[in-house]
């Protein structure tokens, strides 16, 4: 069962615009919350994270937003460049951090 | 600081055969994990080891196993290879004894024929 959904599978924003990437959860007892980013032929780049004590990280230009009542996360980054496009995924972890559960991805695309 | 390694980076083998794929983490990092990504599945968990231990695994079958070395390496193996094993596998290692921040290598690209 995914316990860890990005419902939209593409995005495509303009340059300069604010581009939303969206991620809802299912388990409770999900801790910490990660971003990915993803191009072809390479392994996963983390982003930037947010604990479950938070509401809202920012690093530069990527903020995560995570409304844990709502089990929903959201990556919002402004302003969105060409070389954002690749793609996204959201991923959630337990206390331990053992493992990493991911949603399937949204692709995002920052056209000029 | 160099990256996660992975050997080799692609791979092509016969149903039925078994394979072993090689994952170098960060240095210093004691935690390694791996990952089967499919275009239908996307990225799933397969194992974490630290200090030699497993200490989680995912769902999948006994053909998929791994070990970790006194230096942190990390070998997968798969064994009675099927079709459906044709994957990106991932490693990733981490810095202390919690996952969080997990950083990835490459990936290996299986594909059984």
């Amino acid at each position: 069962d995914q316990q860890v959904k990005q419902n939209s599978p593409s995005l495509s924003v303009q340059e300069g615009r604010i581009s939303i990437l969206n991620c809802d959860y299912t388990n409770s007892m999900f801790d910490y919350f990660l971003w990915y980013k993803k191009y072809p032929a390479e392994g996963p780049t983390f982003l930037i994270s947010i604990s479950s004590i938070k509401d809202k990280n920012e690093d530069g230009r990527f903020t995560v937003f995570l409304n844990k009542s709502a089990k929903h996360l959201s990556l919002h980054i402004v302003p969105s460049q060409p070389g954002d496009s690749a793609v996204y995924f959201c991923a959630a972890s337990g206390a331990l951090g053992y493992a990493l559960n991911f949603g399937k991805g949204t692709s995002l695309l920052v056209t000029p | 600081k160099a990256g996660v390694t992975q050997t080799p980076r692609y791979l092509i083998k016969t149903r039925g055969q078994q394979v072993t794929l090689s994952c170098s983490p960060i240095s210093g990092h004691r935690s390694v994990s791996w990952y089967q990504q499919t275009p239908g599945q996307g990225l799933q968990f397969l194992f974490e080891y630290f200090s030699e231990t497993q200490r989680n695994k995912g769902n999948f079958p006994g053909r998929f196993s791994g070990r970790q070395f006194s230096n942190s390496r990390s070998e997968m193996n798969v064994s009675t290879l099927e079709l459906g094993d044709s994957a990106l596998y991932l490693c990733a290692s981490s810095s202390w004894t919690g996952g969080y921040e997990q950083y990835f290598g490459p990936g290996t690209r299986l594909t059984v024929t």
